[in-house]
């Protein structure tokens, strides 16, 4: 089963614009990731925010992470043509010993 | 690129075959984590392997087995294949240590008919 849910499922802008996806989970964790896949291949790791932080920067990219409400949101700012690909959100639980938990994704359309 | 290796990039099998799987390692990394993603879905986590021993297992069949090697290589093999299987299978090395971000490698596209 899945521990994170992304929302939305499938997200298109256009390019210059800001994209918005947001990731749940249901248990404890010790961190949360998020990683891009291009067009079915490896996964890319994006950003790395740990449970007792609540905001993490890189480059255009923005996490948040609310452990009240168990729900972490990834901003690109600026998105890129580029930036066309599926995002996921991983949690690396208290109990999952580096195990990580994907959601299904949110598939980002950037359109030139 | 994240140094991480695996082979072959695609396969094809007919139900009730075996197959191998192939992954080499980040330098430096001690711990290989092998993922099932069906398509249009989330990684899957199958098995982790640290210090060649497993550590952890989702929830898989016994038919779904490993390696770790002393150069922390790792294999994944898969008995009596399944049409189900058909997926791509990602590896992931790291170290050894919670909070740990994970580097993929390109993954083996398996089909399985």
């Amino acid at each position: 089963s899945q521990q994170g849910e992304e929302d939305p499922q499938a997200l298109s802008i256009q390019e210059g614009e800001n994209a918005t996806m947001n990731c749940s989970y249901k248990t404890s964790i010790n961190n949360l990731q998020w990683y891009r896949q291009n067009s079915g291949r490896g996964l890319v790791h994006l950003i790395l925010i740990r449970s007792n932080e609540r905001e993490k920067h890189s480059g255009r990219l923005r996490v948040t992470l609310d452990t009240s409400k168990k729900s972490s949101s990834l901003l690109i700012t600026a998105s890129r043509a580029a930036d066309t690909a599926s995002y996921f959100c991983a949690t690396d639980g208290e109990a999952a010993g580096n195990k990580l938990t994907f959601g299904g994704g949110t598939r980002v359309l950037v359109k030139p | 690129e994240t140094g991480v290796t695996q082979s072959p990039t695609h396969l094809i099998k007919t139900r009730g075959q075996q197959v191998t799987l192939r992954c080499s390692s980040q330098s430096g990394h001690n711990t290989v984590s092998w993922y099932q993603q069906a398509l249009g879905q989330g990684p899957q986590f199958i098995f982790q392997y640290y210090r060649e021993e497993e550590n952890g297992r989702g929830n898989f069949p016994p038919r779904f087995s490993g390696l770790q090697f002393p150069n922390y290589s790792s294999e994944l093999n898969v008995n009596a294949l399944e049409l189900d299987d058909s997926a791509l299978y990602l590896c992931a090395s790291s170290l050894f240590n919670r909070g740990r971000e994970q580097y993929f490698g390109p993954g083996t596209r398996l089909t399985v008919t």
